[in-house]
């Protein structure tokens, strides 16, 4: 059964410093990866979606990285700014996975102080 | 642009009561998802369609049903409602070509968030 962990659960940074979140991943079986940005009482906004035969992908400030042999995403995002303080969630797709069905991580929760 | 439309947002039943939370997209997307989530923690998918009427279990289908008439729509129902239900609720839509596998991402609603007291 896949497994997708993401640590640390929290965060706090001052404004200007760079953000580095973690996801890994036990099948390394993967068809993509996604992260995604949830404010409190709001819905999931996709940020990246990275294919398995890519090993980065960039948009703005975000930029995430893959590694599928390690079953490791990293998610970076340049210059924080306290817009940026909600939670970030990954996702993987499974190849083998019916309906093409998400599995996510149990989130970071950051938080960028001014 | 209204996506993906979940009602209602917020709403408390008593115990063994029944509800329908209601889902709603425009994209004419085919592939449709009903996931929880509960307090810090990821999400679950409950049930998924891959078509109006096709619909298959999730992680944790027990106490909840769903039905697919339209490519549009795709509620979720539950039954005899129990405290451990009491969760957010999100429903989701995306597009697959047919049999295959797409790098487009899901689109999400806002949640409906759900008390079982």
């Amino acid at each position: 059964k896949q497994e997708v962990t993401q640590i640390p659960a929290a965060l706090s940074v001052p404004e200007g410093e760079n953000l580095v979140l973690n996801c890994s991943f036990t099948d390394s079986a993967i068809y993509n990866l996604q992260w995604f940005r949830q404010d409190p009482g709001k819905g999931l906004t996709s940020l990246l979606l990275i294919q398995s035969s890519q090993r980065e992908q960039t948009s703005g400030r975000l930029n995430a990285s893959l590694d599928k042999s390690s079953g490791r995403s990293t998610l970076y995002i340049a210059a924080s700014q306290p817009g940026d303080s909600a939670t970030y969630l990954c996702a993987v797709t499974l190849i083998k996975a019916a309906g093409n069905k998400l599995t996510f991580g149990g989130g970071t929760r950051v938080l960028v102080k001014p | 642009n209204a996506g993906v439309t979940q009602t209602p947002k917020f709403r408390i039943l008593k115990i063994g009561q029944s509800m329908t939370l209601q889902c709603a997209q425009d994209m004419n997307h085919n592939y449709m998802y009903w996931y929880r989530q509960d307090p810090g923690m990821g999400l679950k998918l409950i049930y998924y369609s891959v078509g109006a009427g096709i619909t298959d279990k999730g992680e944790v289908p027990n106490g909840y049903n769903v039905s697919r008439s339209t490519t549009e729509d795709f509620p979720l129902r539950l039954e005899l409602a129990a405290p451990s239900q009491t969760s957010v609720y999100f429903c989701a839509s995306s597009y697959f070509p047919s049999g295959g596998y797409s790098n487009q991402p899901q689109h999400f609603g806002d949640g409906t968030r759900l008390s079982i007291l």
